[in-house]
């Protein structure tokens, strides 16, 4: 199975906003709403960011906001600010049973 | 507030089998909304799915892994294991233990909430 492809790095600066797109095959997305975003710092754990798409785990600022249109989701970051600085990975279930994850995207604050 | 503690070997011998447990505190690995999963990261790489298990021992595995990898579960210890056979240094990553969010308020869900802080392990002889 392929990873989803993301753009190897976005950047921004503060207060401006960034987006990150994850592209996957119709397989890989399907009909399915169970994509998420995971926020990575270096040397650290990933973090839920975004789950189904759109949803945001409490704990997590509104700044972070997820879609998706046709076999392409994206996260956007909105009011960036220097600790949003980090790696990003969008995740997605791609039918029987198997998940894929992204390439990742560093996310560079200006 | 749910914790998960990777353990293992730091090194691992080309063509052995590498050996991984994951103790779970702050909640029942029992719980039927959860999976229980393995992720993996090569040093300076992305993240790979590698497999999940349920408290009853059924398991779906990521299958470009599928033959080498075995999941175990251990509800009684609270804890779930992997291993990864004829290992070579393409396996040397970071190995990641998480909690798989799998049913909710009558729903499916797909996502790792909770993650371990990770375990490298090196493949070299």
């Amino acid at each position: 199975q392929s990873a989803l492809t993301q753009p190897p790095s976005a950047s921004g600066s503060p207060g401006q906003s960034v987006t990150i797109s994850c592209t996957g095959s119709s397989s890989d997305f399907g009909t399915y709403n169970y994509v998420s975003w995971y926020q990575q710092y270096p040397g650290k754990a990933p973090k839920l960011m975004i789950y189904e798409i759109t949803k945001r785990p409490s704990g997590v600022p509104d700044r972070f906001s997820g879609s998706k249109s046709g076999n392409t989701a994206s996260l956007t970051v909105s009011g960036l600010q220097a600790e949003d600085e980090a790696d990003y990975y969008c995740t997605s279930y791609a039918g029987t049973n198997n998940y894929v994850f992204g390439t990742g995207t560093k996310v560079t604050v200006l | 507030q749910v914790q998960l503690q990777e353990s293992g070997p730091g090194l691992v011998k080309p063509s052995e089998t590498l050996s991984l447990t994951c103790t779970v505190s702050g909640g029942s690995i029992s719980n039927s909304n959860f999976y229980w999963g393995w992720i993996r990261q090569p040093p300076g790489k992305g993240l790979e799915w590698i497999g999940n298990i349920y408290y009853t021992g059924s398991t779906y595995n990521n299958p470009s892994l599928k033959s080498r990898v075995t999941m175990s579960v251990d509800p009684s210890k609270n804890q779930f294991s992997l291993k990864l056979s004829a290992v070579t240094a393409a396996d040397t990553s970071m190995y990641y233990c998480a909690r798989f969010r799998y049913y909710d308020n009558g729903g499916y869900r797909h996502y790792f909430d909770y993650w371990g802080q990770g375990t490298l392990v090196s493949v070299s002889s």
